[in-house]
Parts: C-alpha cells; sequence; structure tokens
C-alpha cells in the first residue's frame, strides 16, 4: 500500500527555525519532493531529493533517509510569508502520490 | 519550469450538469495529470492523460464521471459530469517538469456544486 504520513500542523514563531518530518511507504521509489502551498493557491515547487543527505536551497532545506522512509524540510528565519501548508510527496514509478499536507502557523 | 495556463479558475454550477476544465501547456510533454483537492486535504490523483491513448484512472475514479481528451501534447481537458455538492473541490492538472523541478502545477479550478 501507499502512506504518506507528516504532522497535521504546527506553529513556530517569526525568526525561529521549523523541521517538518515525514515518512513513507510506497511501491517505488522514484524521489521525495517539499511543496508550499498558501491557501487558495496552487502547490508551489520547493525541493527534491533522490539521494540521501540534505538539499539546501536558501532559508529551505530538505533531507533524505531512503533506507528509513524519512524526509524532514527545515525552514529557517522564518517570516510570516512562509505560513502556508507544506506538502510531502514520493514519486512512483508513473505518478506522485501526497501526504495531507502540514499546516505551519507563524507567529509574531 | 512549464507554464500552464488552466481555466475556469472558478465556477459555481449547478447540481446534475457538467464543467469542462481546460489546461493549455507552453511546452510539449507527454503525460498530464489531473488531482483533486477537497476542502482542507491534500491533493488526490484522478487519472493520468497521455497522448493517443485512454487516460489511466485511480481507484475511486471512473471514465464516466470524469472524461478526459488528450488531443495533443500541450492540451487536456478534465469534465466532472453529472455533478453534485460532494464533488466541490479544487482541481488541478499537473506536468512534470523536465529540468528536474519536480512537478508544475495549473492555478487551480475552484468548484463549487450548488
Amino acid at each position: 500500500g501507499q502512506n504518506i504520513d507528516q504532522p497535521t500542523e504546527m506553529t513556530a514563531t517569526e525568526g525561529a527555525i521549523v523541521q517538518i518530518n515525514c515518512t513513507y511507504q510506497t511501491s517505488g521509489f522514484n524521489g521525495l519532493f517539499w511543496y508550499q502551498q498558501h491557501a487558495g493557491e496552487a502547490p508551489t515547487f520547493l525541493s527534491y531529493n533522490v539521494l540521501d543527505g540534505l538539499e539546501e536551497k536558501g532559508r529551505f532545506s530538505s533531507f533524505l533517509s531512503r533506507s528509513k522512509g524519512y524526509s524532514y524540510l527545515l525552514l529557517k528565519e522564518l517570516q510570516m510569508k512562509d505560513s502556508a501548508s507544506y506538502l510531502c510527496a514520493v514519486g512512483t514509478d508513473d505518478k506522485i502520490i501526497f501526504g495531507k499536507g502540514t499546516r505551519l502557523h507563524i507567529l509574531p | 519550469s512549464a507554464v500552464i495556463s488552466q481555466k475556469p479558475s472558478r465556477d459555481i454550477c449547478q447540481r446534475g450538469t457538467s464543467l469542462t476544465i481546460q489546461c493549455q501547456v507552453d511546452s510539449q510533454v507527454t503525460m498530464m495529470f489531473w488531482y483533486r483537492q477537497q476542502p482542507g486535504q491534500s491533493l488526490t490523483l484522478i487519472a493520468t492523460a497521455n497522448q493517443g491513448s485512454e487516460a489511466t484512472y485511480e481507484s475511486g475514479f471512473v471514465i464516466d464521471k470524469f472524461p478526459i481528451s488528450r488531443p495533443n501534447l500541450t492540451f487536456s481537458t478534465l469534465t466532472v459530469s453529472n455533478m453534485s455538492p460532494e464533488d466541490s473541490s479544487i482541481y488541478l492538472c499537473s506536468v512534470e517538469d523536465r529540468r528536474g523541478e519536480g512537478y508544475t502545477f495549473g492555478s487551480g479550478t475552484r468548484l463549487t456544486v450548488v
């Protein structure tokens, strides 16, 4: 079966760091994606990991451990505009499967 | 990354009618994907549309309810047929970005069925 788990909601403070975890069990694996989705908008691509390790892109970093079926998205120097849902998604042979998303609230 | 033009952006429809959603991509792509996102939920894949062949539907979705056209490599339509209030959702199309930037999404169609 296909299963992707991530926390439903998280809260963090402006300027702080937050880590959003994702675990997955899927038949087939071609990479792990993170997307950001603001309310009422389409998802936008943040990162893609296919090999184990950390990928850094500005304030955002994404980590993958294929043996553990685990990834996290790390957001540094949080800004109010980072308030959004963050979707973990796994690429399989012919499609990508999305987790239910983590709604991140940023407090001033 | 690819640019997708999706329309309509929103619509309010009567129960029992049908709505066709269009997606136009600025480059040729082999596969186009159609998703549904119900309120407060994540994205659920409806079907994969390949040019020149029948769409591949996911479990729980059938062609009679969600017919798909894919006349060429840059265009696809999804029709939501015989709508009921349970079909109220956001519908999104998506394509794979060849530069490894993941999958790009259209801006979505917010459908309300009354």
